[in-house]
């Protein structure tokens, strides 16, 4: 199985910042098919269901703010988001949909300061 | 409009049974993968199950695989989770999702389920 390992698991930040979010995975999400690094980032916020923020390691889901970037490659993702809103208070998880079982990071819970 | 809406959660004893259902509506339910992903009270997400589009094809991580089955009716553009032999560690908030290139980028609410005697 393939094992993400997020990290901080918290992080408080004031309003405006830029946060970064690291995600590792214990065997590379990159098909040597395509090219493409099967990692996706999920943002749940308190009593809500999780959302699709990026999939493939840097496409954004219809919607997301540009704000939010996913970078890397191989085993080292990470999800920056720029300048820091109240509203992204939440939950990121990382997860690979590169093969079975999928799995999911621990989750990074970020607070507003 | 995507919507997703689970139902069938509830209370039941360890060693008994249950069976989820999710109705979707706003897309073409059968050109879509389909899962089941739970997460555990205060804790991180958890892939329970994949469906084929047709339902010839399924998938389940260790820890259900056996005492879990999914499937679907694309006539009814439902989906299923009939959950054997549940125990305690099986309680969770149930999501139904649909997939992406594997991703889940459509969630429902959820619905709990508690196994607990």
């Amino acid at each position: 199985d393939i094992v993400m390992t997020q990290s901080p698991s918290s992080l408080a930040v004031s309003a405006g910042e830029t946060v970064t979010i690291n995600c590792k995975s214990s065997q590379s999400l990159l098909s040597s098919g395509n090219q493409k690094n099967y990692l996706a980032w999920y943002q749940q916020k308190p009593g809500q269901s999780p959302k699709l923020l990026i999939y493939l390691a840097s496409t954004r889901e219809s919607g997301v703010p540009d704000r939010f970037i996913g970078s890397g490659s191989g085993t080292d993702f990470t999800l920056t988001i720029s300048s820091v809103q109240a509203e992204d208070l939440a939950d990121y998880y990382c997860q690979q949909h590169y093969s079975y079982p999928l799995t999911f990071g621990s989750g990074t819970k970020l607070e507003i300061k | 409009e995507v919507q997703l809406v689970e139902s069938g959660g509830g209370l039941v004893q360890p060693g008994r049974s249950l069976k989820l259902s999710c109705a979707a509506s706003g897309f073409t339910f059968s050109n879509y993968y389909m899962a089941w992903v739970r997460q555990a009270p205060k804790k991180g997400l958890e892939w329970v199950a994949t469906i084929s589009t047709s339902g010839s094809r399924t998938y389940y991580p260790d820890s259900v695989k056996g005492r879990f089955t999914i499937s679907r009716d694309n006539a009814k553009s439902s989906l299923y989770l009939q959950m054997n032999s549940l125990k305690s560690e099986d309680t969770a908030t149930y999501y139904c999702a649909r997939l992406t290139v594997l991703a889940p980028d459509y969630w429902g609410q959820g619905v709990m389920v508690t196994v607990s005697s």
